[in-house]
């Protein structure tokens, strides 16, 4: 079974700086996805990034990018130039690529973004 | 791009009411959707996969008997919360992911969540 761990239940950054979230996971799989995924207290799941697990080059959108590292199974979350609108619930996940397989999430990383 | 549409997203009932959250696939055909349930500053949970045409498969931990799903058609999964009582407050969501338009590795969608509040 995979597992994923989020060690940082609550993280808070000032507006305009850089923050990390950290996420490892733990799978016995060669080919599988990762995902970040941020929810607002609307609670609807936004997607903020993907890496599919064969490609080496770490998955980027506008602020937000990854250091993926396969070996040691670890996957973080780099926000950029934060802003108000970052805080959120923040989820790491895994989905395996062979069937039509559920999401495994982490516990979740509450990130609060200060002015 | 693909969504997913659950209805309603608020629900509050007396003890022993049974409940009926619905979601749908508004522009692709899902033959598997997904339940979550979140409780308060919590992560999803899966509750069980939902397949079309044929019996859901139920976490383990999760009751069968209460959570009633049905997957009758290729853009509508259900789940029915019977006899609902406090403890089944929670936040359920569903998701799915669109296998041809999307492609393998798209990400699920996810419905807006239901938050049901059994008094």
């Amino acid at each position: 079974a995979q597992t994923v761990t989020q060690s940082q239940p609550e993280m808070s950054v000032q507006e305009a700086e850089t923050v990390t979230l950290s996420c490892t996971y733990d799978t016995s799989e060669s080919n599988y996805y990762l995902f970040w995924y941020k929810q607002p207290p609307s609670r609807q799941m936004i997607l903020v990034i993907r890496q599919e697990a064969y490609k080496q080059q770490n998955a980027t959108e506008n602020r937000f990018s990854v250091n993926f590292q396969k070996a040691a199974k670890s996957f973080s979350l780099k926000i950029s130039d934060s802003q108000l609108g970052d805080t959120a619930m923040y989820f790491c996940a895994f989905m395996k690529t062979s069937g039509n397989t559920p999401l495994v999430f982490g516990k979740g990383t509450r990130l609060s973004v200060i002015a | 791009g693909a969504v997913v549409s659950q209805h309603p997203s608020r629900v509050i009932c007396k003890s022993g009411t049974s409940v009926k959250i619905e979601c749908r696939s508004l522009d692709f055909q899902a033959t598997t959707m997904f339940w979550y349930r979140q409780f308060p500053k919590k992560s999803l949970m899966l509750m069980a996969t939902s397949n079309e045409g044929s019996k859901a498969t139920y976490e383990q931990g999760v009751e069968k008997d209460k959570f009633l799903i049905n997957h009758a058609s290729l853009t509508l999964s259900t789940l029915t919360v019977t006899s609902a009582h406090p403890e089944d407050s929670s936040f359920y969501i569903c998701s799915a992911r669109d296998p041809v338009g999307g492609g393998h590795n798209q990400p699920q969608h996810f419905g807006d969540g239901t938050r049901l509040s059994i008094l």
